[in-house]
């Protein structure tokens, strides 16, 4: 059955920090990935997208991600942290019936 | 351009009530999708609506339903509330006839079964 994995649920950095949070899924077929983000108090909005070509993604606000197919991973990326990335990130992976949510990492950044 | 919109905000029921949740997409937008969000099981899809035709459908039992019309706004009909059904529901709208492709969310229905 398809999957889709965030294995770190909470993840606590400090400003200028790097992030990387962790995304797997299980699916044999054609897949496009996401990840979105909900800040406190806000709708969830997309970050950035994988469908096809480059498997380095650019979204946006510094954000960025690595489709590893041979690893079935979408890692999201961010060099250095801001107090204003404070939020909840979702891995959400969609073949072409359906779309799976990982269950959110939340990351809080300390001033 | 509006955001996408649900109404009602919050909703109180009894069990074995039936409830309808309402959602109005971005002007333009022909796909909506719904969603369930709860703490122990995060963001499951419901089902996905294009052009008043239900394209896809995730694993939940009959007891929820929905429809489009010809504005492209949408509602989600539940059944027979169960307390298991208290959540967070999500309404997403795409501007692309691609399924889920940069989907734009709503704040949600806070669904409250007692």
């Amino acid at each position: 059955a398809q999957s889709v994995s965030q294995h770190n649920h909470h993840v606590i950095l400090s400003e200028a920090a790097s992030l990387e949070l962790g995304c797997n899924y299980s699916y044999g077929g054609t897949v496009n990935l996401f990840w979105y983000v909900q800040y406190p108090g806000q709708h969830l909005q997309l970050l950035l997208k994988y469908f096809s070509g480059d498997p380095l993604v650019k979204g946006i606000k510094g954000f960025e991600a690595e489709f590893i197919k041979s690893k079935f991973s979408f890692n999201l990326r961010k060099p250095s942290v801001q107090w204003s990335d404070t939020a909840e990130y979702f891995c959400a992976v969609s073949s072409a019936s359906k779309i799976i949510f990982g269950s959110g990492t939340r990351l809080s950044i300390r001033p | 351009k509006a955001g996408v919109t649900q109404t009602p905000r919050y909703l109180i029921k009894t069990r074995g009530q039936q409830v309808t949740l309402s959602c109005s997409p971005i002007s333009g937008h022909r796909s909506v999708s719904w969603y369930q969000q709860t703490p122990g099981q995060g963001l499951q899809f419901l089902f996905e609506y294009f052009s008043e035709t239900q394209r896809n459908k995730g694993n939940f039992p009959g007891r929820f339903s929905g429809r489009q019309f010809s504005n492209s706004r949408s509602e989600m009909n539940v059944s027979t509330l169960e307390l298991g059904d208290s959540a967070l529901y999500l309404c997403a709208s795409s501007g692309d006839s691609a399924s889920y492709n940069e989907q734009f969310f709503g704040p949600g229905t806070r669904l409250t079964v007692l």
